[in-house]
């Protein structure tokens, strides 16, 4: 079963716009993460929040974590071309260094 | 450090046959991990191992799967009597172990199709 839930499941923006993207997850977590697959390619990790952080920025990333509503967002701001791949997010069952699961993930255009 | 590794990228074969996919670690990174994903779908957890010894198995892994890493090194992931439900993307994916947070290093995966 999949723990996590991401929201919309795809997204087409121009480029230099924001993209946001959101996760829902069902049970209690130490971390979410996120990572981006390109077409065809292996996941790349991009950030991790911890279950006591808020908010965490990254370069163009910033993702925020609501425990309270066991949700999390990513945003990307000023969108390139080359930010067009599928974005997840994914959360260990239990502990901080068990198995991740990953939502379905996000297709992400950015049109030129 | 040159990654994760996977072999074969892609491998195509006929239903029935039996498949063999390798993955190489990180250096000095205890846990590895397989996952299988599917179009449009995201990474599905198969199995893991904490050096040599295989910790976890997914339900996901019919007793046509098997998978080793019989030196706490690399790992062979292997499908016997291939179905055309096990057409899929085998991702491999590893990490330091104990003290870590959790982040996955992942291989660039190896594509099946059975025909």
């Amino acid at each position: 079963s999949q723990q996590g839930e991401e929201d919309p499941q795809a997204l087409s923006i121009q480029e230099g716009e924001n993209a946001t993207m959101n996760c829902s997850y069902k049970t209690s977590i130490n971390n979410l993460q996120w990572y981006r697959q390109n077409s065809g390619r292996g996941l790349v990790h991009l950030i991790l929040i911890r279950s006591n952080e808020r908010e965490k920025h990254s370069g163009r990333l910033r993702v925020t974590l609501d425990t309270s509503k066991k949700s999390s967002s990513l945003l990307i701001t000023a969108s390139r071309a080359a930010d067009t791949a599928s974005y997840f997010c994914a959360t260990p069952l239990t502990g901080a260094n068990s198995k991740l699961t990953f939502g379905k993930g996000i297709t992400l255009s950015v049109r030129p | 450090d040159t990654g994760v590794s996977q072999d074969p990228r892609h491998k195509i074969t006929k239903r029935g046959q039996n498949v063999t996919f390798r993955c190489d670690p990180i250096s000095e990174h205890n846990r590895l991990y397989w996952y299988r994903q599917t179009l449009g779908q995201g990474p599905e957890f198969l199995t893991y191992f904490q050096n040599e010894a295989q910790l976890e198995k997914s339900r996901l892994l019919s007793d046509r799967f098997s998978a080793e890493r019989p030196k706490g090194s690399f790992s062979t992931l292997e499908i016997q009597r291939t179905e055309q439900g096990d057409s899929a993307m085998y991702l491999c994916a590893s990490n330091p172990g104990q003290g870590n947070t959790g982040e996955l290093f992942f291989g660039e995966g190896s594509r099946l199709t059975v025909l």
